[in-house]
């Protein structure tokens, strides 16, 4: 069965520190893979996708993940943390589910705090 | 949040009466979905819409059921809330059909059933 799995809960990091939040799947075929934040009270909005192609995928607020084939991981990575990146962040991928729809199978959520 | 309206925001109600959950969309967009989210759990699907009176279910289908009569709305409805269906839901839409295309998410509406 396909699944994500977001093996930390929570991830603490100083204002300007790198931060990673880990993804792994298992996915049949090629995965469509993607991360989501949602801030607080709100739902969730995109940040980047791996389609195929270059590993390194660029996305929105500064944020980047590595798609890494072997270690069936996508990690979510960025330079230089910020106080404004804290909130719930979300790994998914996709199933086809038939009728020309796809189903988006999450991870359980790491929430990322990042401390001034 | 791409055009996605939910109603209700938030709704309190008691065990055995019937709850109707409402998504509106405004771009036409054909392929709507519906999630929970509960903690430890990330979001799940519960049930997902292909087209005007096309849907089918999802991971956690039991006790919900969902109407499409036309494009624009997609509703969901618990026939008898049970506390377990206390969650945060979710609309969300595609864009296109193919795989690779991200899906965009409705505000939420909270649901607590007493």
């Amino acid at each position: 069965a396909q699944s994500v799995a977001q093996p930390e809960d929570q991830v603490n990091v100083a204002e300007g520190n790198p931060l990673t939040v880990k993804c792994t799947y298992s996915v049949s075929g090629n995965p469509y893979l993607f991360w989501y934040v949602q801030y607080p009270n709100r739902g969730l909005q995109f940040l980047l996708k791996y389609i195929t192609g270059d590993n390194l995928v660029k996305g929105s607020y500064g944020f980047e993940a590595e798609f890494n084939k072997s270690q069936t991981s996508f990690h979510l990575k960025k330079p230089s943390a910020l106080v404004s990146d804290s909130a719930l962040y979300f790994c998914a991928a996709t199933l086809y589910s038939g009728a020309g729809s796809y189903q988006l199978t999450f991870g359980k959520g790491t929430k990322l705090s990042v401390i001034p | 949040d791409a055009g996605i309206t939910q109603s209700p925001r938030h709704k309190v109600t008691e065990t055995g009466t019937p709850v109707t959950l409402r998504c509106h969309q405004t771009e036409n967009h054909r392929y709507m979905y519906w999630y929970r989210q509960d903690p430890g759990h990330g979001l799940r699907l519960i049930h997902y819409s292909y087209g005007v009176k096309d849907t089918d279910k999802g991971e956690v289908s039991d006790g919900y059921s969902v109407s499409r009569s036309k494009t624009e709305d997609f509703l969901l409805t618990l026939e008898s809330a049970t506390s377990s269906q206390t969650s945060v839901y979710f609309c969300a839409i595609s864009v296109r059909t193919s795989g690779n295309n991200e899906q965009f998410f409705g505000p939420g509406t909270r649901l607590t059933v007493l």
